[in-house]
């Protein structure tokens, strides 16, 4: 099977734009989870998607957005950039949602700079 | 509120010899607790999990760990490293009742000198 991949990997932007992180999760995996890595703050979860409803959210502010498509792809938005979003965004995909504690396979990120 | 607090933020060590990482945690409530790692440029990959049942966990790699719920840490270890376990390990918990959201702890960087 194909791993989790996250488009695109690389990304710069300037304060004020916003951006579109997508992600495709494993074959017949129904959640995603979005995470925030940074040096400062560490690894934080941004919120989780099953079956194309946001099953959780994490502490961020409402600028962050996600969605997830029937084909259980999923994309987050964040809007009106800021220095402090430059970040390694990790997507992580599971069969079944974070209750069932099933393995979480993730993809190598998105290396998100703001200018 | 749960908390992850791993110990080291870097552990050198020489290669075959064994090593112990680090990891307490705080919960109210019952918990499920991961080790992750992470090499250079890459996402997480799940080294070994706890949920209930049996304290030893064995993992992939040749790593276990041990859950302590009196001490509340859950310590990985490794009888003898490779060069190749040089990376960044993630202990994470969850709670196995409520929102089952995943806290991370700050990583440790695991060196492995030859």
């Amino acid at each position: 099977k194909a791993g989790v991949t996250q488009t695109p990997r690389y990304l710069i932007k300037t304060r004020g734009q916003q951006v579109t992180l997508s992600c495709s999760p494993i074959s017949g995996h129904r959640s995603v989870s979005w995470y925030q890595q940074t040096p400062g703050q560490g690894l934080q979860f941004l919120f989780e998607y099953f079956s194309e409803t946001q099953r959780n959210k994490g502490n961020f502010p409402g600028r962050f957005s996600g969605r997830q498509f029937s084909n259980s792809r999923s994309e987050m938005n964040v809007s009106t950039l800021e220095l402090g979003d430059s970040a390694l965004y990790l997507c992580a995909s599971s069969p079944g949602d974070l209750g069932h504690a099933d393995t979480q396979y993730f993809g190598p990120g998105t290396r998100l700079t703001v200018l | 509120a749960q908390s992850v607090t791993q110990l080291d933020s870097q552990v050198p060590v020489f290669e075959e010899a064994p090593v112990e990482l680090r990891c307490n945690y705080s919960s109210s409530v019952s918990v499920y607790l991961f080790w992750y790692v992470q090499y250079p440029n890459q996402g997480l990959q799940l080294l070994l999990k706890y949920l209930s049942g049996s304290t030893l966990v064995k993992g992939i790699n040749g790593f276990e760990a041990e859950f302590n719920k009196s001490q509340t840490s859950f310590h990985l270890r490794k009888p003898s490293v490779h060069i190749s376990d040089t990376a960044e390990y993630f202990c994470a918990v969850s709670s196995s009742g409520g929102s089952y959201i995943p806290t991370f702890g700050r990583g440790t960087s695991l060196i492995v000198h030859p």
